[in-house]
């Protein structure tokens, strides 16, 4: 399974921005780059996804480095709304309907 | 859209005992996905079906675990004879046909707790 790496937990204050990295150096070259967020007590939600490209949605904006090596999720104003647990997960193209989760980063945001 | 939902939310059994769970996709979508979800992880692969084929399974799906789609509708995930290390929170998702950076639409997932 293609991996990433997040840190465990970061906290934010409300009405800030948050960058939330991902490490994920074995990349190939037709992986796509997928973030997920975990509200307590729901399944799993789509965030927003890249190749190559910076890509921006309602919910946020996705940075990815000029070497695919790493991306970060940004949130451009934290809400409470947004303290959830966000996965970064790489979908590969042999293997695309098997999403590796990994343990994800937890946002705590402060009001 | 009414999204993904199963059913039920909460199971509650003896071990021993057998269970099942439903999952309705979003209507449109011919991919369904189960994970399995234990506390403070992320979730699990566990099956995935193309229609009414299921095209893959996970190790962690034992013999004690079955799913079926059977008119690549709905589907349900049955675990028999349960035990302790079985409660988890089981989940479905879904997505379309298409290119393989579909995403998957979760629901809020079925937990089971073995007493």
């Amino acid at each position: 399974d293609a991996k990433t790496t997040q840190p465990n937990s970061m906290e934010s204050n409300e009405e800030e921005p948050v960058h939330l990295p991902c490490n994920h150096s074995t990349i190939s070259g037709t992986d796509y780059i997928h973030w997920y967020r975990q509200l307590p007590s729901q399944g799993p939600e789509y965030v927003i996804h890249g190749l190559t490209s910076n890509v921006n949605n309602r919910m946020a904006s996705l940075a990815i480095a000029e070497d695919r090596k790493s991306s970060t999720l940004i949130l451009h104003r934290a809400t409470l709304r947004d303290a959830a647990v966000y996965y970064c997960i790489l979908r590969t193209l042999y293997n695309f309907n098997k999403f590796y989760f990994g343990s994800g980063t937890k946002l705590n945001v402060k009001p | 859209d009414t999204g993904v939902s199963q059913d039920p939310r909460h199971k509650i059994t003896k071990r021993g005992q057998n269970v099942t769970f439903r999952c309705d996709p979003i209507s449109e979508h011919n991919r369904l996905y189960w994970y399995r979800q234990t506390l403070g992880q992320g979730p699990e692969f566990l099956t995935y079906f193309q229609n009414e084929a299921q095209l893959e399974k996970s190790r962690l799906l034992s013999d004690r675990f079955s799913a079926e789609r059977p008119k690549g509708s709905f589907s349900t995930l049955e675990i028999q004879r349960t035990e302790q290390g079985d409660s988890a929170m089981y989940l479905c998702a879904s997505s379309a046909q298409g290119a393989y950076n579909q995403p998957q639409h979760f629901g809020d997932g079925t937990r089971l707790s073995i007493l």
